[in-house]
């Protein structure tokens, strides 16, 4: 059965510096797909980026990258130089290729940059 | 271009009471997703619709009904609510693409009494 695991209920970051969010996923499907979302205190869910599971390389979006390790079966978020408003809930989130809108999402860890 | 939209956004009712909540995806796009966020956890998948289909229902009870229209706005309905129904309720539309990247809205947060 699918599975995402977010093992950090809450993070705390210095301003400017970098913070890894981890992520650790289960799934027999060879096809799938790993995003990562932001959700500040206003509810909504905010795409960040995305990872397939026969990308060779390692996403990147700007500030956000993300660290696919398939054997490991961990895909960890990477927010380089932390701003004050990157403080929110980060989730990620698996698609088996064949499932469409159907996402399936950790539990969450709270980011905090401190000043 | 609009986003996903949703309303009402904030809602209260009482054990036993139905509820109606309404999404209205990206224009252009044919499917809808619905999702229960209880609070402190993440977002758990209810009903996919694709050109007014179920092609997907998470393990929700039948109180928790959905349908799409036509114009590919959908509605998603809970009977006889209990306290345990309280929860944001988010819709997405699926952007095509490589990834089809699921672009949510801001939520209906539904309190139960």
């Amino acid at each position: 059965a699918q599975k995402i695991t977010q093992t950090q209920p809450g993070m705390f970051v210095q301003e400017k510096e970098a913070v890894t969010l981890d992520c650790t996923y289960d799934t027999s499907d060879p096809s799938y797909g790993l995003f990562w979302y932001k959700q500040p205190s206003s509810g909504e869910m905010i795409f960040l980026i995305y990872q397939g599971s026969y990308d060779q390389q390692n996403a990147t979006e700007g500030r956000y990258s993300l660290n696919f390790q398939k054997a490991r079966k961990s895909a960890n978020l990477v927010i380089s130089a932390s701003q004050l408003g990157d403080s929110a809930m980060y989730f990620c989130a698996m698609r088996e290729v064949a499932q469409g809108g159907k996402l399936i999402f950790g539990q969450g860890t709270e980011l905090s940059v401190k000043p | 271009d609009a986003g996903v939209t949703q309303s009402p956004t904030h809602l209260i009712k009482t054990r036993g009471q139905h509820v109606t909540l309404r999404c209205s995806p990206i224009s252009g796009h044919k499917s809808v997703s619905w999702y229960q966020q209880v609070l402190g956890q993440g977002p758990q998948f209810i009903f996919q619709y694709y050109e007014k289909e179920e092609r997907g229902r998470g393990n929700f009870p039948d109180r928790f009904s959905a349908r799409q229209f036509p114009n590919y706005s959908s509605e998603l309905n809970v009977n006889a609510l209990l306290l345990g129904d309280s929860a944001l309720y988010l819709c997405a539309s699926i952007v095509s693409g490589r990834a089809n990247v699921l672009t949510f809205g801001a939520g209906s947060r539904l309190t139960v009494l």
